[in-house]
């Protein structure tokens, strides 16, 4: 199966900052990465496909980003509804795998 | 509206079964695969289970924790996708989410869940 490794697990930010989550991959994955955000109590909500891009409606303050086995998320000019626990996802091969998670809290 | 509505969930005792349902509106279900994600209480998503189109074939891929127990089947004419759970154990316990996998890959969109609790 193929780990994905998700740094850091969590990360407190102040409304403005940009942010980044990072997720590596255990092998090659080419860019077969999405990613999700999820507030307590609902369902996952879905960024971003193919590591880079943006899934329809998604503002463009998120962005992703793909080098080798690694994988950015970069969230800039936060706000107080960007809080939640952000997941990836390789969709390359199977089992589909997800990270452990990053909770991002705002100050 | 676009959406996913699970439905389904419940207590069952170990080594029973349920069967999930989900309703799929507002795109065309046929075009899809679609998948089986649970979530546990307090943990990360999980990956259970896909149905490809009729393309390729209504083909299925499973996680290895539920092969051989639960099985993921479509009905492509009335929009839904199904989750036949069988042999079912306490680690089973979770939120279970229908979801949509994008054109281009990757999950694109979620169902509300449906809460599956397995206990005696």
């Amino acid at each position: 199966d193929i780990q994905m490794t998700q740094s850091p697990s969590s990360l407190s930010a102040s409304v403005g900052d940009r942010i980044t989550i990072t997720c590596r991959a255990s092998q090659g994955i080419s860019s077969n990465v999405a990613w999700f955000r999820q507030k307590p109590g609902e369902a996952p909500k879905s960024l971003i496909y193919g590591a880079s891009n943006l899934q329809s409606g998604v503002p463009s303050k998120f962005s992703g980003r793909a080098s080798g086995t690694d994988f950015t998320l970069t969230i800039s000019s936060l706000q107080p509804e960007d809080f939640g626990t952000y997941y990836c996802q390789q969709h390359n091969s199977y089992p589909i795998t997800f990270g452990q998670g990053t909770r991002l809290e705002i100050k | 509206e676009v959406q996913l509505v699970e439905s389904g969930g419940g207590l069952v005792q170990p080594g029973g079964s349920l069967r999930l349902s989900c309703a799929a509106s507002g795109f065309t279900f046929s075009d899809h695969y679609m998948d089986w994600v649970r979530q546990a209480p307090g943990k990360g998503p999980e990956w259970v289970a896909r149905v490809r189109n009729k393309a390729f074939s209504y083909s299925t891929e499973y996680a290895a924790s539920v092969r051989g127990r639960f099985t993921i089947l479509r009905d492509d004419s009335k929009n839904s996708v199904y989750l036949q759970m069988n042999s079912l154990k306490t680690e089973d316990t979770a939120l279970y989410y229908c979801a949509r996998r994008g054109l281009y890959g990757g999950t694109d969109m979620w169902g509300q869940g449906t809460m599956v609790t397995v206990s005696s």
